[in-house]
C-alpha cells in the first residue's frame, strides 16, 4: 500500500458524458500527479500540481483538467468524453517537485470504461 | 520525448539474470525504474541521477550512462516474484523551473519455474 489513494475504483460511463477521478496524496506529500495507461500507449503523463499550483503540463487534452484542493487532494475532470478515453488512469504523490530527485508513489487506480 | 525500452518482453527460467535497457535522445536529469505488476499500480524500484548516486531496492541494480544518455536495470538470479513489467522513466527539464517524467512503453518480464 503507497498511501495514496484514489477513487472510484472503477467506472463505467457513456460517450459524451463527464466523470470526475479523485485522489488523495500520501500524508505529507505536495505533489500530485496524473497518468493515463493505455494498452497501446503505456503510461503518459497528464498534469501536475504542487501545492495547489499547476507546474507541469504533458499530453492532456483539453476536455480533461484538474486541481488541486487546499487539503492537498486532487480531482481529475474529464469531460465529452470518448470511447477512446477508456483507460486506467493514475494519480501519483511525492514530497516535493519534480527535479527533487524523488520517487513518485503511485495509487491504485481508476478503470474507466466509455461505452 | 518518449524512451526506448528494450526488449520489448523476456522470458526466463527462475535464477537467470536479465538486462533491461533504457534509453533517451534527450540529456537527462534522472532515471526512474518501476516495476508493474498485472492490474497494480507500478512500484518504485530504483532511481539513478546524474553524478552516480543511486537510491533503490537491494536486489536489483542499475546503471545510467550520462554520456551516452541510457540506463541499464540488472535482475540477477530471478525470482517468479520479478515478473511483471518493467518501466523507465526519464525526468527532464521542461521549462520554466519544470520537469517531466516521461515512461517508456514497458518490458514484459515472465520468469517460469
Amino acid at each position: 500500500d503507497s498511501g495514496v489513494t484514489q477513487t472510484p475504483k472503477h467506472l463505467i460511463t457513456a460517450t459524451g458524458q463527464r466523470v470526475t477521478l479523485r485522489c488523495s496524496p500520501r500524508s505529507g506529500d505536495l505533489s500530485v500527479y496524473w497518468y493515463q495507461q493505455s494498452l497501446d500507449q503505456g503510461l503518459q503523463f497528464l498534469i501536475q500540481y504542487y501545492n495547489g499550483e499547476e507546474r507541469a503540463k504533458g499530453n492532456i487534452l483539453e476536455r480533461f483538467s484538474a486541481q488541486q484542493f487546499p487539503d492537498l487532494h486532487s480531482e481529475l475532470n474529464l469531460s465529452s468524453l470518448e470511447l477512446g478515453d477508456s483507460a486506467l488512469y493514475f494519480c501519483a504523490s511525492s514530497p516535493q517537485v519534480m527535479g527533487s530527485r524523488e520517487t513518485q508513489y503511485f495509487g491504485p487506480g481508476t478503470r474507466l470504461l466509455v461505452l | 520525448q518518449q524512451p526506448v525500452q528494450s526488449p520489448q518482453a523476456v522470458i526466463l527460467r527462475e535464477g537467470e539474470d536479465a538486462v533491461i535497457n533504457c534509453s533517451s535522445s534527450k540529456a537527462l536529469y534522472s532515471v526512474h525504474w518501476y516495476r508493474q505488476k498485472h492490474g497494480e499500480a507500478p512500484v518504485f524500484l530504483m532511481i539513478l541521477l546524474k553524478g552516480g548516486e543511486q537510491k533503490g531496492h537491494e536486489k536489483i541494480s542499475a546503471s545510467f550512462n550520462e554520456k551516452k544518455q541510457q540506463s541499464s536495470l540488472y535482475l540477477t538470479a530471478s525470482q517468479l516474484s520479478y515478473s511483471g513489467t518493467y518501466f523507465c522513466g526519464t525526468e527532464l527539464y521542461s521549462g520554466a523551473g519544470s520537469y517531466q517524467l516521461t515512461f517508456g512503453k514497458g518490458t514484459k518480464l515472465s520468469v517460469i519455474p
